[in-house]
C-alpha cells in the first residue's frame, strides 16, 4: 500500500517563527512536491522537486523553501511564519518519466499562524 | 496562463440524484485528471482522459474528454452520500508541473 506521510496534522505557530513541514515518501518516487491549498483557489504550487538536491519554484514560492537531501523525504521551511501562510499543506509524490503521472498526496498539514 | 475552470462551485444533492460537473479551459491539454478529495485527507486520483472524445466509465462515474481537449466532465448517476467530497480537474501544465482547478463541493444528502 503506497504512502504519503506528512509529519502533522496540525500545527500552530507564531508570526516570525521558523515551521518546517516533511513529507516522506514510501515509494521510490523521484518527483515530489509541495501546494498549499485554500478556499475557491484550489491547489497552488509552491516549490517542487524533481530528483534529490533539485528544487524548482512553483507558482507562488515567496515566503517559503525547500531541502531534499534524501529521495524519500521533501520537507518545506517557512522561514518567517506570516498570517497570510495559515492554510493547508498538501504534499504529493509521483514517479518520473513523461506523461500526466498519478500524483500520491498526504493527508495535509492544517497550518494556523497567530 | 493555463487556468483549469470547474463549475459549479458548490453542489448540493439528495441521494439518488445525478448531476454534471465540468473542467473548462481555453488551452488545449495533452491529459487531464479527476481526483476527489474527502474531509482530512488528501486527493486520490479518479481516472487519466489521453485522447480527445474520450470517456471513461468507473461504475456509477462517466468522464468524458472534449474533442479539442480543452474541457472535461464527469457525470454521477444515482448519486450516494459516500459521493460526497471535493472534485478537482487537473492538467499538465509543461515540465514536472500539474495545474489544479478550484474544484466542485458536492454534498450528496441521505
Amino acid at each position: 500500500d503506497v504512502k504519503v506521510t506528512q509529519s502533522s496534522r496540525y500545527l500552530v505557530k507564531r508570526t516570525g517563527e521558523k515551521v518546517f513541514l516533511e513529507c516522506v515518501q514510501d515509494m521510490d518516487h523521484e518527483n515530489m512536491f509541495w501546494y498549499r491549498q485554500d478556499p475557491g483557489l484550489g491547489l497552488r504550487l509552491i516549490y517542487f522537486s524533481y530528483d534529490v538536491k533539485m528544487k524548482e519554484k512553483g507558482d507562488i514560492p515567496e515566503g517559503y523553501s525547500v531541502s531534499r537531501e534524501k529521495k524519500e523525504r521533501f520537507s518545506l521551511i517557512l522561514e518567517s511564519a506570516s498570517t497570510n501562510q495559515t492554510s493547508m499543506y498538501l504534499c504529493a509524490s509521483r514517479r518520473g518519466g513523461e506523461g500526466l503521472n498519478e500524483q500520491f498526496f498526504g493527508p495535509g498539514t492544517r497550518l494556523t499562524v497567530l | 496562463t493555463q487556468l483549469l475552470e470547474q463549475s459549479p462551485q458548490f453542489l448540493s444533492i439528495q441521494e439518488g440524484e445525478n448531476l454534471t460537473v465540468y473542467c473548462n479551459s481555453s488551452s488545449v491539454f495533452s491529459s487531464l485528471q479527476w481526483y476527489r478529495q474527502e474531509p482530512g485527507e488528501g486527493p486520490v486520483l479518479l481516472v487519466t482522459v489521453v485522447t480527445g472524445g474520450e470517456v471513461k466509465k468507473l461504475k456509477r462515474l462517466t468522464f468524458q474528454f472534449g474533442d479539442a481537449r480543452k474541457d472535461s466532465s464527469l457525470h454521477i448517476t444515482a448519486a450516494q452520500p459516500g459521493d460526497t467530497g471535493l472534485y478537482l480537474c487537473a492538467g499538465e501544465a509543461g515540465g514536472f508541473k500539474t495545474i489544479f482547478g478550484a474544484g466542485t463541493r458536492l454534498f450528496v444528502k441521505a
